[in-house]
């Protein structure tokens, strides 16, 4: 099993262009999020999913849009990339609604010129 | 709204000796709480979680936690620090009632050999 794949690992992008990051978990998880992880404040949910179809917006959502169409894909869209979207972006997957640990990706780091 | 502290921004602790890294929270209804440790350019790797049952929880590596409902605190514990145990270590909480997963800000753990 590969677990929690996301690609790009790496994009540089200007100021405006636009960009889309994959997740692909192999676990057949249900729960599916996305967070942002920035020095010194640790990681935030920009959005998530509890299934097929549906999503969800966490703390930091602006700026940010996702499509879950898929049960092993969570796409998360940046229609127009500013710098203060320049982070290391994670997704994680859950097996159980109410008790089951994340797993995580391996980040994709993102700069914004 | 639930939020969860990390009160330490860095713990450096001799190795062999115990380590603490400490984690308070705030959550409306019953509390899930984890630990997770990020090595450099990694995702979050899970160590351990409580949901219910006993207030000492063991978890990989050595690690464990002391759930204390009074105190609002999931303290993460070792008796014995590695210089290997140096990392990022992450406190999150999950709402019983919702799918959202909360961080803490992160504590850098430094053994010193």
């Amino acid at each position: 099993n590969a677990g929690v794949t996301q690609t790009p690992k790496f994009r540089v992008l200007k100021t405006g262009q636009s960009m889309t990051l994959l997740c692909a978990q192999d676990m057949n998880h249900e729960y599916m999020y996305w967070y942002r992880q920035d020095p010194g404040m640790g990681l935030r949910l920009i959005h998530y999913s509890v299934g097929e179809g549906t999503t969800a917006k966490g703390e930091v959502p602006d700026g940010y849009n996702v499509s879950r169409l898929k049960k092993q894909n969570f796409l998360l869209g940046l229609e127009s990339a500013a710098p203060s979207q320049t982070s290391v972006y994670f997704c994680a997957s859950s097996y159980d609604e109410q008790s089951g640990e994340l797993f995580f990706g391996e980040g994709s780091r993102l700069t914004v010129l | 709204a639930q939020s969860v502290a990390q009160p330490e921004d860095q713990v450096n602790v001799a190795e062999g000796n115990p380590l603490t890294v400490k984690c308070t929270y705030s959550v409306s209804g019953n509390p899930y709480l984890f630990w997770y440790v990020q090595y450099p350019n990694r995702g979050l790797q899970f160590l351990l979680k409580y949901i219910t049952g006993d207030n000492l929880v063991k978890g990989s590596y050595g690690f464990e936690a002391e759930f204390n409902k009074s105190q609002t605190s999931f303290h993460l514990k070792k008796p014995s620090a590695l210089v290997s145990d140096s990392a990022l270590y992450f406190c999150a909480v999950r709402d019983g009632r919702t799918y959202k997963y909360i961080f803490g800000t992160g504590t850098r753990l430094k053994v010193l050999a």
